[in-house]
């Protein structure tokens, strides 16, 4: 079974310029998570789907960042404009009430703001 | 009340060592406890969860012990090996909240 999928895996960008990571999650798991992830930290929740709506997005700075997860399977996670402290990894998570709630990460997309 | 700690931040281990990760929480309502383990340039994988009702809980060479009064739990490897370094991350969460509360990580290196 494929993990869950993210691109692009490396991204350099300037800042003030737009960039949108790309997720497709595990096959039949409803829930979907953004996180974002600083070198030497935890992972750090970003925005929640559960199917297509999004029920935490408290974390999210909403000036900047956008989430959407049409048809509540791929997501796509954009930040405009983005700002050097922006530089981050962003994982992608999902999971499954069926499949006892375990969160599967992917690899991430890294993000340097230049 | 929504913390949980970690330590250390980072441990070297020798070869066929044991290494301990420690962590607390504070929140009493926290009821379910994994421990992920994450390699250079991969996401977090889950390594090994436990529940608030099993005071222990092994698997290979990986055991939780988890100890309620303290509000505390760690993770042991047994007889480290060099393909264990790794960061490891505690996490927390209540209920069907699926709000992980992350600990800081801990960096662990095996020494061969």
């Amino acid at each position: 079974e494929a993990g869950v999928v993210q691109s692009p895996r490396y991204k350099i960008i300037e800042k003030k310029q737009p960039v949108a990571f790309w997720c497709n999650p595990i096959s039949g798991h409803n829930t979907l998570y953004w996180y974002r992830q600083n070198l030497g930290q935890g992972p750090e929740l970003l925005i929640r789907y559960e199917n297509e709506e999004a029920v935490d997005d408290s974390q999210l700075p909403k000036d900047r960042f956008s989430a959407e997860r049409l048809k509540g399977v791929d997501s796509t996670l954009k930040i405009q404009p983005a700002e050097l402290g922006d530089s981050a990894v962003y994982l992608c998570a999902s999971s499954s009430r069926q499949v006892g709630n375990t969160i599967y990460f992917g690899e991430g997309s890294w993000l340097t703001v230049v | 009340q929504q913390q949980v700690k970690q330590s250390p931040q980072s441990l070297i281990v020798q070869k066929g060592g044991i290494s301990i990760i420690n962590c607390a929480y504070e929140n009493t309502a926290f009821d379910y406890f994994p421990w992920y383990q994450q390699f250079p340039g991969k996401g977090p994988a889950l390594l090994i969860a436990i529940r608030p009702d099993v005071s222990e809980k092994k698997e290979g060479r990986f055991t939780i012990s988890f100890n309620k009064s303290a509000k505390q739990f760690s993770l042991h490897i047994m007889d480290s090996q060099p393909g264990d370094s790794a960061t490891y991350f505690c996490a927390a969460s209540k209920g069907s909240n699926y709000q992980l509360i992350w600990g800081a990580g801990t960096k662990l290196i095996i020494k061969p």
